[in-house]
Order: structure tokens, then C-alpha cells, then sequence
């Protein structure tokens, strides 16, 4: 069975800081892996989506990459800003419909 | 506005009480998803239907029942309502991975119904 962890649980910097959140999975065969964020009391907004066969994509000051061999996929941020604090979700796509979602890490910036 | 919308976004009621969930989009995906997100903010998949058809059914309680009317909606009716059932559940959709570009493989997910048991 897939199991997706997240690393580190809790994150605080300050403002402006460029910072790594990491997603590791243990079934290699996934299809895609998807970053999301989730603000107190809200819903999941997509941030970026790699298929299976890319190595990174980017949004503005966000990359996120994938190694399939090794399970891992890291979401770049960069020059953090306090509106980036939000709670972050990783979540990996295997055949079929059954994603995957790990547990997550909060990340605090500090103005 | 293209979006996954479900209601109502808070439910508080007794124990005992049966409740329903509703659930629609309009991105014309045909795989749609329930989540249970607890307190730890963990989420876990209850069910997923394609096509109106049932094809993930993890361990949920039979008190917990989807419908899907059609591939844009999916309601949770949950009866007899027991204080753990308090969560935020998260209806969600995405296409099916053998259909569409590559692009419409995001999953999608609504604003959450927050329900609270007394």
C-alpha cells in the first residue's frame, strides 16, 4: 500500500527566506503527484501538478520536482511572504482513481 | 464559475440525527471523491465514484451512503450520526487517467462541509 510522508510537520521562517517542504511515497509507480495548500477552515487549492514522466514544474515563486526512483518530490518556495503560510498536502496519483495524500506540512512565515 | 460546490459548508446537529451532504461540478470530470479530513487535518478517502458507478469503498461505517445521480453530482447521506463523525468532509473530482489531456488530471476539491455532532 502507498504511504506518503511529509517532512518536516511544522515550519516557521522568516519572511523572504526561500525554503524546501518534502513529500516522500513508497510505491514508485504513480502516475502523478500533486501539491496542494489548505488555509484554516478552507478547502485545497492546487498548486502544481507533475505527471509521472516530468521532472519539475513551476508557478511564479513555487517549483515543485519528482524522483520517481527514489519516492520524493520536494516544493520549492521562493522569497516567502507572510501570505504563504497556509498548511501544505502532497498527494500521489496511483492507476486507476486512488490518490494518495500525505500529511501534510505547516508552514508559518514571519512577517 | 468552473468549481466543485457542495452544501451546506456548516452542519451542526444531535446525535442520532441522519444528515445529508451535497455535492456538484461542473468541470466536466467523471470520477468525484469523498474525504473525511479529521482534527489532526489527516484526509482520508471514503469513496469515489466514475461515471455514476462506485469503485472505491474504503472501511466507512454502513451508517455512511453515497449517491450519485449523475457523473456532476455526489451527495453522502450519513444516518444515525455518532459524535466521531464530526470532520470536515471534502467532495472532490477529477478525469478519469485514460481520458482527456493531461492537464484535466487535477484533482479538484470543494470548500468543505464542516460537521459538527452534539
Amino acid at each position: 500500500k502507498q504511504e506518503v510522508t511529509q517532512i518536516p510537520a511544522a515550519l516557521s521562517v522568516p519572511e523572504g527566506e526561500n525554503l524546501v517542504l518534502n513529500c516522500s511515497f513508497t510505491d514508485s509507480a504513480i502516475y502523478n503527484l500533486q501539491w496542494f495548500r489548505q488555509d484554516p477552515g478552507k478547502g485545497l487549492t492546487s498548486l502544481l501538478l507533475i505527471q509521472s514522466s516530468q521532472r519539475e514544474q513551476t508557478s511564479g515563486r513555487l517549483n515543485a520536482s519528482l524522483d520517481k526512483s527514489s519516492g520524493r518530490s520536494t516544493l520549492y518556495i521562493a522569497a516567502s511572504q507572510p501570505g504563504d503560510s497556509a498548511t501544505y498536502l502532497c498527494a500521489v496519483r496511483l492507476t486507476g482513481n486512488q490518490f494518495y495524500f500525505g500529511t501534510g506540512t505547516s508552514l508559518t512565515v514571519i512577517p | 464559475d468552473t468549481a466543485v460546490s457542495q452544501t451546506p459548508k456548516y452542519l451542526v446537529t444531535q446525535m442520532g440525527n441522519d444528515k445529508s451532504i451535497k455535492c456538484e461540478q461542473n468541470l466536466g470530470h467523471d470520477t468525484m471523491y469523498w474525504y473525511k479530513q479529521d482534527s489532526k487535518k489527516f484526509l482520508k478517502i471514503m469513496f469515489s465514484y466514475n461515471n455514476k458507478e462506485l469503485i472505491i469503498n474504503e472501511t466507512v461505517p454502513n451508517r455512511f451512503s453515497p449517491k450519485s445521480p449523475d457523473k456532476a453530482h455526489l451527495n453522502l447521506h450519513i444516518n444515525s450520526l455518532e459524535l466521531g463523525d464530526s470532520a470536515v468532509y471534502f467532495c472532490a473530482s477529477s478525469q478519469d487517467r485514460h481520458r482527456g489531456p493531461s492537464g484535466a488530471n487535477v484533482l479538484t476539491f470543494g470548500a468543505g462541509s464542516r460537521l459538527t455532532v452534539l
